[in-house]
């Protein structure tokens, strides 16, 4: 199985600053026919099921705030929020869809400094 | 708008035999790939398996062969999710899962959870 690991574990982050959420696989998840990488970032906000916020690394689902970014290529990813609200407050998952089962990190969770 | 609504929490007791559900709406329900993740207390998630209803076609994750049997019945939607035998560790929230279109496993959307809570 493909391993993810996100760090960190948790970050406090002032309202307005800058949220910056790493992610490291344990292989390559370039989709060479596509050319994009299959990662995904979920946010799961306290007693609600997580939503889907990017998809091939970097392509943000509909409805999704422009606050939020993906980036990154090969095995390292980064999930930024530019302006941290504070309805971000939420723990913040990556997955791998390159390979089965598909493998989730073990979640960063972001709160307000 | 797609909606995936799941059954309500159980309790049970060990080795008994749980089946949960999960009706889709609001689309194809037989051209999408739908499944579960487990989420245990305080942990992070895990991808268990996926079905696809136009045929049935069923994959599971390794941990969860044998242990989980995943079906759906397109004629009213529902895609469910049982155990013949619980253990106190399955206890956990299930989420229903479905995915996006071109079978590519990450979720699309997700149902409420349903909370499942094994204990003598």
């Amino acid at each position: 199985d493909i391993v993810m690991t996100q760090s960190p574990d948790s970050l406090a982050v002032s309202l307005g600053e800058r949220a910056t959420i790493n992610c490291k696989s344990s292989q390559s998840v370039l989709y060479s026919s596509k050319n994009k990488n299959s990662l995904v970032w979920y946010q799961q906000k306290p007693g609600q099921p997580p939503k889907l916020l990017i998809y091939w690394a970097s392509t943000r689902e509909s409805g999704v705030p422009d606050r939020f970014s993906g980036s990154g290529s090969g095995t390292d990813f980064t999930l930024t929020i530019s302006s941290l609200q504070a309805e971000d407050v939420a723990v913040y998952y990556c997955q791998q869809y390159y390979d089965t089962p598909p493998t989730f990190g073990q979640g960063t969770k972001v709160e307000i400094k | 708008e797609v909606q995936l609504v799941q059954s309500g929490a159980e309790v049970k007791k060990p080795g008994e035999s749980l089946k949960i559900s999960c009706k889709g709406s609001g689309y194809t329900f037989t051209s999408y790939w739908i499944g579960w993740v487990r989420q245990m207390p305080g942990k992070g998630l895990e991808w268990m398996g996926i079905i696809y209803p136009g045929d049935s076609d069923t994959r599971y994750s390794p941990s969860f062969q044998g242990q989980v049997t995943i079906s759906a019945d397109k004629s009213i939607t529902t895609a469910y999710l049982q155990w013949s035998s619980l253990k106190a560790s399955d206890t956990a929230m299930y989420y229903c899962a479905r995915l996006p279109p071109d079978y590519w496993n990450y979720v699309a959307y997700w149902g409420q959870g349903t909370l499942v809570t094994v204990s003598s």
